[in-house]
């Protein structure tokens, strides 16, 4: 059983297009997570929620709005997307009340190409 | 601020040479320390994590010591496997907060 699940793998799509990225986890975590990884493979935190709340937003454009309908799914949407805006975009979660040595648990990614 | 700084790669090795891929950190507190392992194509997998000073995290032939005198996590194996080939990033998690921080990353090849 997938415990992170990221949909779609792959996305492609033109400058200007509005896009939305899925996650759901199975591992009953309360807190979830995105990461964007560039093409350096460098990773940075975008956004965290815990139990659907907000908790962590990074310095990422408003055209990136987080959703979370339930503790069990995160979804990204983003706006108007920009060459920029390419990259391998990761969702994760983990338990919280293990906070401090509790790993983070990843989906596959999802390959974001805007042209 | 937080940070974690990772050798930077790529690094190349023969099947059944030393691997070391050295990671230093800066950080508030005592954070916990964390090796993640990234194969072609897929999301990041825990590989071993320390939570305390001289804490040894060990999995799958690899290791790494929490030292607290050096902010250091270095990763080592003793014989890497062409099966190891992937990008490795070392992580912090300070205190009480959530998310990780995550160094640049290191490819590794490993040739037969």
């Amino acid at each position: 059983d997938t415990a992170v699940s990221q949909t779609p793998k792959y996305l492609v799509t033109q400058m200007g297009n509005d896009k939305s990225i899925k996650c759901e986890q199975n591992l009953g975590h309360d807190t979830m997570y995105w990461y964007k990884q560039d093409s350096k493979k460098f990773l940075k935190i975008m956004f965290s929620y815990n139990n659907k709340e907000l908790i962590i937003n990074e310095t990422v454009p408003n055209r990136f709005s987080p959703k979370s309908p339930d503790k069990a799914h995160l979804n990204l949407h983003i706006n108007s997307l920009e060459l920029g805006d390419s990259a391998v975009y990761f969702c994760a979660s983990s338990r919280d009340r293990d906070r401090d040595n509790s790993p983070l648990h990843f989906g596959n990614g999802t390959r974001l190409t805007v042209t | 601020g937080n940070s974690v700084t990772q050798m930077e790669g790529p690094v190349t090795l023969s099947e059944e040479a030393f691997l070391t891929i050295n990671c230093t950190y800066t950080a508030t507190g005592y954070p916990s320390l964390f090796w993640y392992v990234q194969y072609p194509g897929e999301g990041l997998q825990l590989l071993l994590k320390a939570t305390k000073a001289d804490d040894k995290g060990s999995n799958k032939g690899f290791e790494a010591t929490y030292r607290k005198e050096t902010t250091s996590f270095h990763l080592e194996k003793g014989s890497v496997q062409v099966s190891d080939s992937a990008v490795y990033f070392c992580a912090l998690r300070p205190g009480s907060a959530r998310q990780l921080t995550f160094g640049s990353g290191t490819q590794l090849t490993v040739l037969p």
